[in-house]
């Protein structure tokens, strides 16, 4: 199975900053055949299920804005919320969707400073 | 509007058995993958099951294998979740999410069903 790892578990970053969580696999999760990452990051804010933010590593979901970005190839890959604001709260989860089990990591908690 | 709903959970004991059911709309149901999630109270999310638009590819964590089975009627746009020899730390929110088109991100999740197993 594909491990996922964030880093950190949680962090606090002032309103207007910028947030920045890393997520490695344990083997890559890149689909040589396409040149695309299969992996994905999740916003889910308390007593909400889950919102898709970003597909193939770095392709924003419709919708979501673009403060959010994602970047990274392979087995290593980092979310970044520019201009933090007060509804980013929320843990962030990524995961692989190149091989089942499809595996999330542990999740980053987002506070504010 | 896309939408999915979740029903079935409850109050179970352990070693008995429960039926997750979900109700797909908005959507080509028939042509999207289709995910069951779950999350355990105050922890992160883990994926249990995945099923394709044929049921024709499935698969499970290791977790749930042997004792949970997914499958779906496309004609009742339903996804179904059946769990057996239940035990306690199957106690968890269930999410059902749809695939986004052309990988296997989810682009749609419910708003859960819970499942809480104890004597």
């Amino acid at each position: 199975d594909i491990v996922m790892t964030q880093s950190p578990d949680s962090l606090a970053v002032s309103l207007g900053e910028r947030a920045t969580i890393n997520c490695k696999s344990s083997q890559s999760v890149l689909y040589t055949a396409s040149r695309k990452s299969f992996l994905a990051w999740y916003q889910q804010k308390p007593g909400q299920p889950p919102k898709l933010l970003i597909y193939w590593a770095s392709t924003r979901e419709s919708g979501v804005p673009d403060r959010f970005s994602g970047s990274g190839s392979g087995t290593e890959f980092t979310l970044a919320i520019d201009n933090l604001q007060a509804e980013d709260v929320a843990s962030y989860y990524c995961q692989q969707y190149y091989n089942p089990p499809y595996t999330f990591g542990q999740g980053t908690k987002l506070e504010i400073k | 509007e896309v939408h999915l709903e979740e029903s079935g959970g409850g109050l179970v004991q352990p070693g008995r058995s429960l039926r997750l059911s979900c109700v797909a709309s908005g959507f080509s149901f028939h042509e999207s993958g289709m995910h069951w999630v779950r999350q355990r109270p105050g922890k992160g999310l883990e994926w249990v099951s995945s099923i394709n638009r044929h049921s024709d590819t499935i698969y499970y964590a290791d977790s749930v294998k042997g004792r949970f089975t997914i499958s779906r009627d496309n004609a009742k746009n339903s996804l179904y979740l059946q769990m057996n020899s239940l035990t306690t730390e199957d106690t968890a929110l269930y999410y059902c999410a749809k695939e986004r088109d052309f990988d296997f991100s989810m682009d749609v999740w419910g708003q859960g069903t819970s499942v809480t197993v104890s004597s």
